[in-house]
């Protein structure tokens, strides 16, 4: 899997949109973005993955970089409830993969009343 | 929705002693994974399952063993627990069915602490 570069933290206000990056600068062709989510004493939720094209679901927008070598996760109207850790991943899309992602230490987002 | 359940939130334990954590899901999934979580080291796979009575070891089996006797369950054994084992502890499943269903789904986890 490629190794992927995030802030350590970052505060966002209330209802502003949250904008986290990642970079991936050595992610291979076959491989995915995938983004996750850690609340406080909670298991990791998927939120999205994407290859290159921009995706969008009901949790959140996912911009990647036509060089794909960088990606921005983004939660259009953050909530007190969106105070996580947020987890970037690259990988293989493969079923036989999909448990097995390397969980680095992510960004700490903090959303501010 | 798809629920990984973990039997414990919190276990004390003493070292020395065989530890069992267990896990379900009800989504019928393939694939299980345990992983242990540790601050400034990230989650890390311990033991992985694709099938029942099937096992793989992830990049830290050291000290733990699993056991895939029913398909909706995959448990995960300290055989003597010590106290750098200390950690919380993650389940996860996924489906085997379609290559390209690739979403892990996670567990509340399990705080253990060996004394």
């Amino acid at each position: 899997d490629a190794k992927t570069t995030q802030p350590p933290s970052m505060d966002c206000a209330e209802g502003r949109a949250a904008n986290l990056p990642c970079n991936h600068s050595t992610i291979s062709g076959n491989e995915y973005v995938y983004w996750y989510r850690q609340i406080h004493s909670q298991g990791p939720q998927y939120i999205i993955h994407g290859l290159k094209n921009n995706e969008t679901n009901e949790m959140a927008s996912l911009i990647i970089t036509e060089d794909r070598k960088s990606s921005t996760l983004i939660l259009p109207h953050a909530t007190l409830r969106d105070t996580a850790v947020y987890y970037c991943i690259v990988r293989v899309r493969h079923n036989t993969n999909a448990g097995k992602s390397t969980f680095g230490d992510g960004t700490t987002l903090t959303v501010k009343p | 929705d798809v629920k990984v359940t973990q039997s414990s939130r919190y276990l004390v334990k003493r070292t020395g002693e065989k530890v069992f954590l267990e896990c379900v899901q009800d989504m019928d999934h393939e694939n299980m994974f345990w992983y242990r979580q540790d601050p400034g080291l990230g989650l890390r796979l311990i033991y992985f399952s694709y099938d029942v009575k099937m096992k793989e070891k992830g990049d830290i089996p050291e000290g733990y063993s699993v056991s895939r006797e029913k398909k909706e369950r995959f448990s995960l054994i300290l055989e003597s627990a010590s106290t750098n084992q200390t950690s919380m502890y993650l389940c996860a499943s996924s489906s085997g069915q379609g290559i390209m269903n690739t979403e892990a789904f996670f567990g509340q986890g399990t705080r253990l602490t060996v004394v």
